[in-house]
């Protein structure tokens, strides 16, 4: 497996709290991933980075903020957590942008 | 916004059936293909990709998918199941020169019965 950490694995919280969740690797891959699980919609994009400080918003990226300060590192942060947001969250990395993409473990998100 | 459809929510199999399991995507253009298996409880893995080349493609496990550029699709195949291989399988698919990150389908769960 791919050396990816996603910290926490489990997390419970009060909605209208701030969130972070991390992912750490250890490839030095270039291209970090957010992205979350939900029955019947797959798997789908939050944000992404492409480098150091270089991040861009994927298909649900409201209410979502992410932070890259080094390679190895990629957050998320959610600013004011909500219901809706209870998820499962995975963090994925890949050398390049048509690369296969390897995934973390998943950290599952309740917000009550 | 690029799209992919899984044609089937949920297989119902026995063991030493074989498998077929559905994938299209919206894009004529240059692609990207995976198949991605989730067991129960876990992350997804890669089974499979193309890139280019034989479109007929072998993976871990005993699967295989083949690239049919003129039908979108790019499913996924064993010829016979086993109960292991119970769990929810994802295509995606790296549209190029369209954001090139990955679009996942919803999954397919698939339930082998011993």
């Amino acid at each position: 497996d791919a050396g990816i950490t996603q910290s926490p694995r489990h997390k419970v919280t009060e909605t209208g709290t701030p969130v972070t969740l991390r992912c750490h690797q250890t490839e030095n891959h270039r291209y970090m991933y957010w992205y979350r699980q939900d029955p019947g919609h797959g798997l789908r994009l939050i944000h992404y980075s492409y480098g150091v400080k270089d991040t861009d918003k994927g298909e649900v990226s409201d209410g979502y903020s992410v932070s890259r300060s080094k390679t190895e590192d990629f957050l998320l942060t959610l600013e004011s957590a909500t219901s809706s947001q209870t998820s499962v969250y995975f963090c994925a990395i890949s050398e390049g942008p048509n690369t296969e993409a390897f995934f973390g473990q998943g950290t599952r998100l309740t917000v009550v | 916004a690029q799209s992919v459809s899984q044609h089937n929510h949920h297989v119902i199999l026995s063991e030493a059936a074989s498998l077929e399991l559905g994938c299209n995507y919206s894009y004529g253009g240059t692609v990207n293909l995976f198949w991605y298996v989730q067991y129960p409880g876990q992350h997804l893995q890669l089974l499979l990709k193309y890139f280019s080349g034989d479109p007929l493609v072998k993976g871990i496990k005993g699967f295989e998918a083949e690239f049919i550029k003129s039908k979108f699709s790019f499913n996924l195949r064993k010829p016979s199941v086993q109960w292991s291989d119970t769990a929810e399988y994802f295509c995606a698919v790296i549209f190029h020169n369209y954001g090139q990150n990955f679009v996942f389908g919803p999954g397919t769960r698939l339930s082998v019965l011993p």
